[in-house]
């Protein structure tokens, strides 16, 4: 299995620019999510999906959007990049069994390093 | 979810045992406790996790104190590789409920020095 896979590793765009970062799994998981990573900070919540067709908002989700069509993947859209946006880019995805003693152990992708400038 | 406490940063020297600790005074009896590390750059890796009794696996030990409030992780032999940022987060159990929204602190830079 390759895991959590992130797609493109390094970034650069202009204030105003559009991108999509892409984000697949290949462990059938359910959930899956989209975390920001800002220096000397945790991880911060942007967006998130319990399904194919589901999603929901985190933390600090203005200015991104998400889809999920497919178990598989969940894409994280700028939709007008700003320089606030400039941050390290996490998913993330997990198991969803309601099977007592079940974990839902996160499992983290490589990362996009995105600057806007 | 309950909120966590740990110490900013910790070192260690190679070879010893690193005691990272984390203070969860307002979990509740379902909560289960996690550790997470990211090694610098990398996403976070998932080490262990425990509800009340001690864990141990291949990586770590994690002791929970008998009213739940603290949580220590050990890394048994700490190696220059084990250096990265230690993430203690609790979370409901899976299955009394839906997705649960994980909340990363900032943890606690570990430092092993040869």
């Amino acid at each position: 299995n390759a895991g959590v896979t992130q797609t493109p590793k390094f970034q650069v765009l202009k204030t105003g620019q559009s991108m999509t970062l892409q984000c697949a799994q290949d462990m059938n998981h359910e959930y899956m999510s989209w975390y920001r990573q800002d220096p000397g900070m945790g991880l911060r919540l942007i967006h998130y999906s319990v399904g194919a067709g589901i999603t929901d908002q985190g933390e600090v989700p203005n200015g991104y959007n998400v889809s999920r069509s497919t178990t598989e993947d969940f894409p994280l859209r700028l939709l007008s990049a700003a320089p606030s946006q400039t941050s390290v880019y996490f998913c993330a995805s997990s198991y969803s069994s309601k099977s007592s003693g079940a974990t839902d152990t996160q499992y983290f992708g490589p990362g996009t390093r995105l600057t806007v400038l | 979810d309950a909120k966590t406490t740990q110490p900013t940063s910790m070192d260690c020297a190679e070879g010893r045992a690193a005691n990272l600790p984390c203070n969860h005074s307002t979990i509740s009896g379902n909560e289960y406790v996690y550790w997470y590390r990211q090694i610098h750059s990398q996403g976070p890796q998932y080490i262990i996790h425990g509800l009340k009794n001690n864990e141990t696996n291949e990586m770590a030990s994690l002791i929970i104190t008998e009213d739940r409030k603290s949580s220590t992780l050990i890394l048994p032999h700490a190696t220059l590789r084990d250096t990265a940022v230690y993430y203690c987060i609790v979370r409901v159990a899976l299955w009394t409920g839906g997705y649960q929204k994980v909340t990363f602190g900032t943890g606690t830079k570990l430092q092993v020095i040869p």
